[in-house]
């Protein structure tokens, strides 16, 4: 079955520090999906990207920047200048098929992220 | 707007006692998603749905049963089998496999 690990379980920086979230999976597929989403405290999951295994360009929006490394398979995700409104459970994801019939996303366990002030 | 209503918010039970889940999407989304989060455990999950009228499981289907009988609709039961029903429960759409998922805000239920 595919895999995806998340290392860490929590992280605790001061606001304004630069912090990094691991992701790492493992997948058979040549193609493949790879997502981040944030759990806020109020529970809902916010979409912040989707990357297919073929772009391997890194990507940045706003403070926000993800690095792609398929040698690795490693999807990391950066915050720089963190801010306490950044503190949330942050989950990476790999779209995995399921028997024969579609796909579904297969999630790490989260890293929860604490920012004070 | 558009997206995904999870209701209620938070649900009690007896122990024994089925119970229903609603999750309702007007996004016009043919993927509907069902997954359960326990602490320290990640999402799991429990059914998913590509198109109306068909359904499959996923990774800890035993103990609950969905029905997709419109494309705005995809319910889930919590049968007195779930032997550790206790969980926060998330439902999700999406336009087609491998796209986002929108979430909704979910269901805290707690069987006592």
């Amino acid at each position: 079955a595919q895999k995806v690990t998340q290392a860490q379980t929590e992280i605790s920086v001061v606001e304004k520090e630069d912090v990094t979230l691991d992701c790492v999976y493992e997948t058979r597929d040549t193609t493949y999906y790879l997502f981040w989403y944030k759990q806020p405290p109020s529970g809902e999951l916010v979409f912040l990207i989707r990357r297919n295994s073929f772009d391997e360009q890194n990507e940045i929006s706003g403070r926000y920047s993800w690095n792609f490394q398929k040698s690795t398979s490693s999807f990391n995700f950066t915050i720089t200048a963190s801010q306490v409104v950044d503190s949330a459970v942050y989950f990476c994801a790999l779209s995995e098929p399921y028997s024969n019939s579609g796909y579904a996303l297969n999630f790490g366990k989260g890293t929860s992220l604490l920012v004070t002030p | 707007d558009g997206g995904i209503t999870q209701s209620p918010k938070y649900l009690f039970r007896k122990e024994g006692q089925n119970v229903t889940l609603s999750c309702e999407q007007n996004l016009n989304h043919d993927a509907m998603y069902w997954y359960r989060q326990d602490p320290g455990q990640g999402l799991r999950l429990i059914y998913y749905s590509q198109i109306v009228n068909d359904f499959q499981k996923g990774d800890i289907a035993e103990g609950y049963s969905v029905s997709r009988e419109k494309k705005e609709s995809f319910p889930l039961t919590v049968t007195s089998a779930q032997k550790n029903p206790t969980a926060f429960y998330l439902c999700a759409s999406s336009f087609r496999e491998n796209y986002g998922y929108t979430f909704g805000s979910g269901t805290r239920l707690t069987v006592v």
